[in-house]
This record gives structure tokens, C-alpha cells and sequence, in this order.
């Protein structure tokens, strides 16, 4: 079946510009995740939304960094007045739940990424 | 927030198995243990999950002592296309932490 897709694939943007980032997950994931990683570094935790609970934002860097999620599809991660800082790869991730039973979780499915470069 | 530390990178030979192995600190009693492989441009995948003891899929071994302070993850005879970044983690999902990671090199 499709995996979890992103788009773009690459954006270019200048700095103080507005992006937006989409990622469909998973048909019938109800959990959503995305992920931040710099050249050469880890993934760094951004946001993860569960069903219709309230989103995680813990990971977010800073204000400029927002994303919704309707219901269980589509995500949209929007950076604000980018940085040059803002520039990486975002990846997406979905599963077929978060927390349960002995707080494991389900294997992630991780998307192409989206490659941020800032002018 | 539960952290884990493992070598920044290791060579191996193809044919060889190769070992990796991730300290917990902070692991949660309830916290399963997860390594991913991630090659260059593309996003991580899952390997391998487990609680405690030992794990085996068709892909690798994990092993997990009894304190569950630490785990390993074993590739039996790797090949040149096992090159690539693995990642162990700890913890919930809402705490995610992947890590630098390890790079893996397997040279001919």
C-alpha cells in the first residue's frame, strides 16, 4: 500500500520568508510525528499528534515553528520568517498508535522528508 | 526525557557480524527499546523492538540485560548494503529521543 508521503521534496526559500511543509500519513495511522534533522545530526522531535488529542508540542524550537493536523490525514508543518538555522531535512512519520499498553510504540513509517534550504 | 548514548561509528567487514550497543539512561520501567537504520536521503526504518531478554527477526538479534540499562543490537554477516546510520531509543512516545546515532561502515 502508499506509504507516507511528503511535499515538497525540496523547497527553497529565503530567509524571513513563510513555508509550509505537507505530510499525509498512513491510511488509518492515528498517530502523526514530525522530526527535524541537520546535516550529519540525529532527528530532533518536533511536534506528534494522537487522534483528537490535544498535539505534543514540545519539541518546537521556537513560535515560528507551528503545525495542525486535521482529524487523522493530513498534517501541515508551517515555519514562520525562516531562519537560516531553519535549514534541514523535516521529516514525517505515522503508526497505528502511540502510547499503549507498556508505553511501547507502534513501528513508525517514515516519509521521503522535506529538504529546507534557507537563503 | 529518556536519552541514550552509542558510538558515533564502526567498521565492520562484509560476512562479519557486528555489534552495537546503546546505554539507556532514564529508561522508564514500562519503556521498550528501539533501533532504527537509517540510509543517506531517505527516512529512518524500523528494525527491531524488545522489552528485556532477546529479540530475533529476520533482520537482527536485540539483547537486553536484566537491568535494562543498555542493549545490543546484532547483524549477523553484514553486507555493503547494511552501511547506514542505526539508531536505538528509549521511552515514550511523546519523548522521542533518536540520537546522533551510529554509523555503520561495512567495507569489502
Amino acid at each position: 500500500g502508499a506509504g507516507v508521503s511528503q511535499s515538497p521534496s525540496n523547497k527553497v526559500t529565503e530567509k524571513g520568508k513563510d513555508v509550509e511543509l505537507r505530510c499525509d500519513p498512513i491510511s488509518g495511522h492515528t498517530a502523526l510525528y514530525w522530526y527535524r534533522q541537520r546535516l550529519g545530526q540525529g532527528l530532533e522531535f518536533l511536534i506528534y499528534f494522537q487522534g483528537n488529542s490535544a498535539p505534543d508540542k514540545s519539541g518546537l524550537p521556537s513560535d515560528r515553528f507551528s503545525a495542525e493536523r486535521t482529524g487523522e490525514s493530513v498534517s501541515t508543518l508551517t515555519i514562520q520568517r525562516t531562519q537560516q538555522e531553519d535549514s534541514a531535512v523535516y521529516l514525517c512519520a505515522s503508526s497505528s498508535g502511540g502510547l499503549a499498553g507498556r508505553r511501547s510504540y507502534n513501528e513508525q513509517f517514515f516519509g521521503p522528508g522535506t529538504r529546507l534550504t534557507v537563503l | 526525557l529518556a536519552k541514550t548514548t552509542q558510538p558515533i561509528s564502526m567498521d565492520s567487514y562484509e560476512g562479519q557480524e557486528v555489534n552495537i550497543t546503546c546505554s539507556h539512561n532514564n529508561i522508564a520501567t514500562n519503556d521498550y527499546i528501539t533501533w532504527y537504520q537509517q540510509f543517506p536521503s531517505q527516512g529512518p526504518r524500523f528494525i527491531i523492538q524488545g522489552y528485556k531478554t532477546k529479540v530475533t527477526n529476520e533482520v537482527a538479534s536485540l539483547f537486553i540485560p536484566a537491568d535494562r540499562k543498555s542493549s545490543t543490537l546484532s547483524l549477523p554477516r553484514v553486507s555493503l548494503s547494511d552501511t547506514a546510520v542505526y539508531y536505538c531509543l528509549s521511552g515514550s512516545a511523546r519523548q522521542l529521543t533518536f540520537g546522533s546515532g551510529t554509523q555503520l561502515t561495512v567495507l569489502p
